[in-house]
């Protein structure tokens, strides 16, 4: 079974930084989700990869197929950005082949 | 549009009682699924189903029952609560069998938080 581990698990930045979140698998994997859970508890899906590099607005998402690490990036971070940022990788064979990380609970202070 | 919508928002329960947790999405989307996130732990998969009519096991599916009778219906049974079913219970919803499709990505209800006393 995947096993898919993130980091930091807690960051806390200043407004205006540029964060990092990374997200390691151990086995290999088709495609690889980033989701946000927001303080109220409600889960978006930011981006959806298989390979290179995803942007939408301040967000970055890569991929690394063969070194199994993706990595998401928030570029001049906003207060607004804090929430739990949640990776899943996919491995095939159904609905069933996504394994979800533990999330990295990450706090912008203004 | 409203997506994924989950009810209730909040329930308590007393062990042995038994509730369903309702779901219902108007994207027309194939692929819906049930999830317990516990603190410290990732997102698990209790139930699928990739179409209406089939259902299927996930990794927690133990005292939990689901049907899909029409494409936008997932409804989760709890049979007996018991305390070790507290958790907070999310439904997605996909446009494709395989969750991992391009242009498929995940679609979340609000979530329940269900407390087993």
């Amino acid at each position: 079974k995947n096993e898919v581990e993130q980091s930091p698990q807690n960051l806390t930045a200043q407004e205006g930084e540029f964060i990092t979140i990374n997200c390691s698998y151990s086995v290999g994997i088709s495609a690889l989700h980033w989701l946000q859970q927001h303080p109220g508890g409600g889960i978006v899906s930011l981006f959806m990869l298989s390979s290179g590099k995803k942007k939408h607005g301040r967000l970055i998402a890569t991929i690394n197929i063969q070194e199994k690490h993706s990595s998401l990036h928030i570029t001049a971070s906003h207060p607004r950005d804090s929430a739990v940022y949640i990776c899943a990788g996919y491995q095939g064979g159904g609905a069933d082949g996504l394994t979800f990380g533990k999330g990295t609970h990450l706090i912008i202070q203004p | 549009n409203a997506g994924v919508t989950q009810t209730p928002k909040f329930q308590v329960l007393k062990t042995g009682q038994s509730m369903t947790l309702q779901c219902a999405q108007d994207m027309n989307h194939e692929y819906m699924s049930w999830y317990r996130q516990d603190p410290g732990m990732g997102l698990r998969l209790i139930h699928y189903s990739v179409g209406a009519g089939i259902t299927d096991q996930g990794e927690v599916p133990n005292g939990y029952n689901v049907s899909r009778s029409t494409t936008e219906d997932f409804p989760l049974r709890l049979l007996s609560a018991a305390p070790s079913q507290t958790s907070v219970y999310f439904c997605a919803s996909s446009l494709s069998v395989s969750p991992s499709s391009y242009n498929s990505p995940l679609h979340f209800g609000n979530g329940t938080r269900l407390t087993v006393t």
